[in-house]
């Protein structure tokens, strides 16, 4: 069955550190999104790719890094200069927006 | 520029009892509608869509929505409410055309169902 796989799971960062959050899809889908999600706050919109090799700032793209050399896979880094990383991460990916596809997650804790 | 309102940040509710999760859009030309539920830990899951057509959508696990274009609205409904309801739901507006769409998400309306 197709669909959106996010890994890991459960992720830990040390103060200081980059680590880059995996997000693979087999849908066909053009479009990928990435998310944040905080208690309360919704979701924030991080980066979105519309097509292979190019991509837009989201609203809170400041500290993190994508790339999209494939149209299966939109990785999302986070760096050291993310000053609030610990947040639950949520990839997407849809054709023409109509409806999103979501993955599982991951909980990213600095520790 | 398009935004969602989500008017109920928690929702308690008796088992067995019907639910209306509330939800209003700015204007605009051209609107795609849909809700989504979030359940702990897990990513989202497409509840219902309205792209066109009957304004009343019917989605999964028994819930209907109801497009009312002179209110702006998009309102979720179940008659019947169980435990296994108890979520996280989210309205969502697709804002641009063709391939420039992207949603526009409310903050989230909290269910609660107590036995």
């Amino acid at each position: 069955d197709g669909g959106i796989t996010q890994s890991p799971k459960y992720l830990f960062r040390k103060e200081g550190q980059n680590v880059t959050l995996s997000c693979e899809q087999n849908l066909n889908h053009d479009a990928m999104y990435w998310y944040r999600q905080d208690p309360g706050q919704g979701l924030r919109l991080i980066y979105y790719s519309q097509i292979v090799n190019d991509f837009q700032k989201g609203d809170i793209a400041e500290g993190y890094s994508v790339s999209r050399e494939k149209k299966e896979s939109f990785p999302l880094t986070v760096t050291s200069a993310q000053k609030n990383p610990t947040a639950f991460y949520l990839c997407a990916s849809s054709r023409q927006g109509v409806g999103y596809t979501f993955g599982s997650g991951t909980r990213l804790t600095v520790v | 520029a398009q935004s969602v309102t989500q008017l109920d940040s928690q929702v308690p509710v008796f088992e067995e009892a019907p639910v209306e999760l509330r939800c209003n859009y700015s204007s605009s030309v051209s609107v795609y509608l849909f809700w989504y539920v979030q359940y702990p830990n897990q990513g989202l899951q497409l509840l219902l869509k309205y792209l066109s057509g009957s304004t009343l959508v019917k989605g999964i696990n028994g819930f209907e929505a109801e497009f009312n274009k002179s209110q702006t609205s998009f309102h979720l409904r179940k008659p019947s409410v169980h435990i296994s309801d108890t979520a996280e739901y989210f309205c969502a507006v697709s804002d641009g055309a063709g391939n420039n769409r992207k949603l526009i998400w409310g903050l989230g309306t909290s269910l609660a169902v107590n036995p």
